[in-house]
């Protein structure tokens, strides 16, 4: 099993640009979330889904869009880059929902110029 | 909202002694985790403590939870230079995750 793949590894963007971060999990795992980490800040939920079809806010939101058409995609979009979405971005997922344990992909280091 | 501060935020330790760091809370929580990051690499998960349980092993880890205190302990005894690394916190109340902001261990060799 790969477990949780986030591409890219690092990806540099200029402000108003718009990418997809992506994620796949092979677990056969119906929660997926993504974070975001900051320095000094713990992770921070952005969005997350209980499975496919289905998607809901987390605490940061703003300034991000996703989707869930099948149970092994969780792709994260930005809309419009902003510096403040400079951060490490890291994807999810459980078998049981966001009390169980979660499984984390490596990260996408995203820098917003 | 962060509802697990972990302290201290830095620990530097021999190897082969032990390191304790804590973890405060403000609300009733599910469960609480705890997991590691290495450095540029994602979280890995070390042991889930229910609301019910007060203390909990796995290998060199140690995890302690009050509930009355609002606190959890995670132990790593016989420290090694692998174990430098952020320990996070994680608690869950009405289902919902929430992440402090990690101790982050220094093993010096």
């Amino acid at each position: 099993n790969a477990g949780v793949t986030q591409t890219p590894k690092f990806q540099v963007l200029k402000t108003g640009q718009s990418m997809t971060l992506q994620c796949a999990q092979d677990m056969n795992h119906e929660y997926m979330s993504w974070y975001r980490q900051d320095p000094g800040m713990g992770l921070r939920l952005i969005h997350y889904s209980v499975g496919a079809g289905i998607t809901d806010q987390g605490e940061v939101p703003n300034g991000y869009n996703v989707s869930r058409s099948t149970t092994e995609d969780f792709p994260l979009r930005l809309l419009s880059a902003a510096p403040s979405q400079t951060s490490v971005y890291f994807c999810a997922s459980s078998r049981g929902g966001s009390a169980d344990t979660q499984y984390f992909g490596p990260g996408t280091r995203l820098t917003v110029l | 909202s962060q509802q697990g501060e972990e302290d201290p935020q830095a620990l530097s330790i021999q190897e082969g002694e032990n390191a304790t760091m804590n973890c405060s809370y403000k609300t009733s929580i599910n469960n609480l985790q705890w997991y590691r990051q290495n450095s540029g690499r994602g979280l890995v998960h070390l042991i889930l403590i229910r609301s019910n349980e007060r203390e909990k092993h796995s290998g060199r880890l140690r995890v302690t939870l009050d509930t009355s205190k609002k606190s959890s302990s995670l132990l790593i005894t016989a420290s090694r230079a692998a174990d430098t690394a952020s320990y996070f916190c994680a608690t869950v109340a009405h289902y919902k995750l929430s992440f402090g902001a990690g101790t982050t261990v220094t093993v010096r060799a």
